[in-house]
């Protein structure tokens, strides 16, 4: 099974800062099956990035994901306040796997 | 508009089963897939397997070890997620989530989770 790493664990950054959160994959993510979830306390996750870095309908074009094979990366160029929240990365395709989460908060 | 809407809370035995419902509209519920994911108290996601609506073909987690079973029934576009010998462990948030469908190079995949339920917490205590 591919075991995904998420760094860091906790990211804190002030309102308007670039934010750069990694997912490494214990072996290739098949052609680039990997997605970016958002999620804030109480609410279901909501679908960011798949496919390494197509944004899902209607996210803001300051998220962006970038990477293939082992390691991949999400981006949020400039931090609006609604941003801080967890975030995870996922593996799907035939099986899934999500990372154990990057809380992003505010600082 | 697209929802996914699950079944009310439930508490249970160890030991018991439960079935969470999650019942589908504003999509024809046969092209897609569903998955279903969990959330410990205060943990991460956790994948649980998925099905396709149609076909009924599925991939569960090992992790379930063979206790779990995922159903649709196409009449009603309803997906259903049962999981048996319930243990404490399995106290969670449990959500459904609608994914697409297609063809890879092993054969039958699953994409992303674009539109999810609101979440079914499970309590397993005694």
């Amino acid at each position: 099974d591919i075991v995904l790493t998420q760094s860091p664990g906790t990211l804190s950054l002030s309102p308007g800062e670039r934010a750069t959160l990694s997912c490494r994959a214990s072996q290739s993510v098949s052609s680039s099956f990997l997605a970016w979830y958002q999620q804030k306390p109480g609410q279901a996750p909501r679908l960011l990035i798949y496919g390494a870095s197509t944004r899902a309908t209607g996210i803001p074009g300051r998220f962006s994901g970038s990477g293939s094979g082992t390691d991949f990366t999400l981006t949020i160029s400039r931090l609006e306040p609604e941003d801080f929240a967890v975030y995870y990365c996922q593996q799907y395709g035939s099986w899934g796997t999500f990372g154990q989460g990057t809380r992003l908060e505010i600082k | 508009q697209i929802q996914l809407v699950q079944s009310g809370a439930e508490v249970k035995k160890p030991g018991a089963s439960v079935k969470v419902s999650c019942k589908t509209s504003g999509f024809t519920f046969t092209s897609y897939t569903i998955s279903w994911v969990r959330q410990a108290p205060g943990q991460g996601l956790e994948w649980l397997g998925w099905i396709a609506a149609d076909s009924g073909y599925s991939n569960y987690a090992q992790k379930l070890e063979g206790r779990g079973t995922m159903t649709t029934d196409t009449s009603t576009s309803t997906a259903y997620m049962e999981l048996r010998s319930l243990r404490s462990d399995d106290t969670a948030v449990y959500f459904c989530a609608r994914g697409s469908l297609f063809y890879c190079t092993t054969g039958v995949c699953y994409g992303p989770e674009d539109y999810w339920g609101q979440g079914t917490l499970v309590t397993v205590s005694s």
